[in-house]
């Protein structure tokens, strides 16, 4: 049963433009959700959080977006630069345990 | 040094051996987790360490799998007799406990490659 899943496993996108990557889950516990970004032969690296108290946000080029009745939350990354390319994990915890669930990954490329 | 390490970087070996894979964690940080990534798969889920708290096991895939963390810090994930479904990239990850939104840092990994 995956709880936490992203539906793409891959997405391309023009310099410059707007990528959107997408991540929903099933567990309504879920309160705290993360984005990380692994490039190759490196572990993946903390990109942004948001709590469910939160419908949005937002650091730098970077914007977390959540809807909670819909369980749904995304990644926004505008100006989408060449070395945003690298693969994308959403995860998500629940307040008080300590497990984070990961999504299966979503594989940007960001064309130049 | 300031971030998690783990080694070695790469291991491969033969069926039916046993491996070591090692996590140095951030100093300070009082949770450890470690992880696969299978090819074109998730993270999943292996062990997780707090403190000085009984681990849990609850998503090592079998008893041939066993890890342990002496002194609060450095931690050992061991497998046994190894199988070829068992090559993946292992990842540690660590984590300040205090406060309950924070998020985990992860070391480089380890590529197992059982042939």
């Amino acid at each position: 049963d995956q709880q936490v899943k992203q539906n793409s496993p891959s997405l391309s996108v023009q310099e410059g433009r707007i990528s959107i990557l997408n991540c929903d889950y099933t567990n309504s516990m879920f309160d705290y959700f993360l984005w990380y970004k692994k490039y190759p032969a490196e572990g993946p690296t903390f990109l942004i959080s948001i709590s469910s108290i939160k419908d949005k946000n937002e650091d730098g080029r970077f914007t977390v977006f959540l809807n909670k009745s819909a369980k749904h939350l995304s990644l926004h990354i505008v100006p989408s630069q060449p070395g945003d390319s690298a693969v994308y994990f959403c995860a998500a915890s629940e307040t008080g345990t300590y497990k984070y669930i990961f999504g299966t990954g979503t594989r940007l490329k960001v064309l130049a | 040094g300031a971030g998690v390490s783990q080694s070695p970087s790469n291991k491969v070996t033969e069926k039916g051996k046993d491996v070591e894979l090692r996590c140095d964690p951030i100093s300070g940080h009082t949770a450890l987790y470690w992880y696969r990534q299978s090819l074109g798969q998730g993270l999943e889920f292996l062990i997780y360490f707090q403190g000085n708290s009984a681990p849990d096991k609850s998503g090592l895939p079998s008893d041939r799998f066993s890890a342990e963390r002496t002194g609060g810090s450095v931690s050992t994930l061991t497998i046994q007799r190894t199988q070829q479904e068992d090559s993946a990239v292992y990842l540690c990850a660590s984590r300040l406990s205090t406060g309950s939104y924070n998020e985990q840092f992860f070391g480089p990994g380890t590529r197992l490659t059982v042939l």
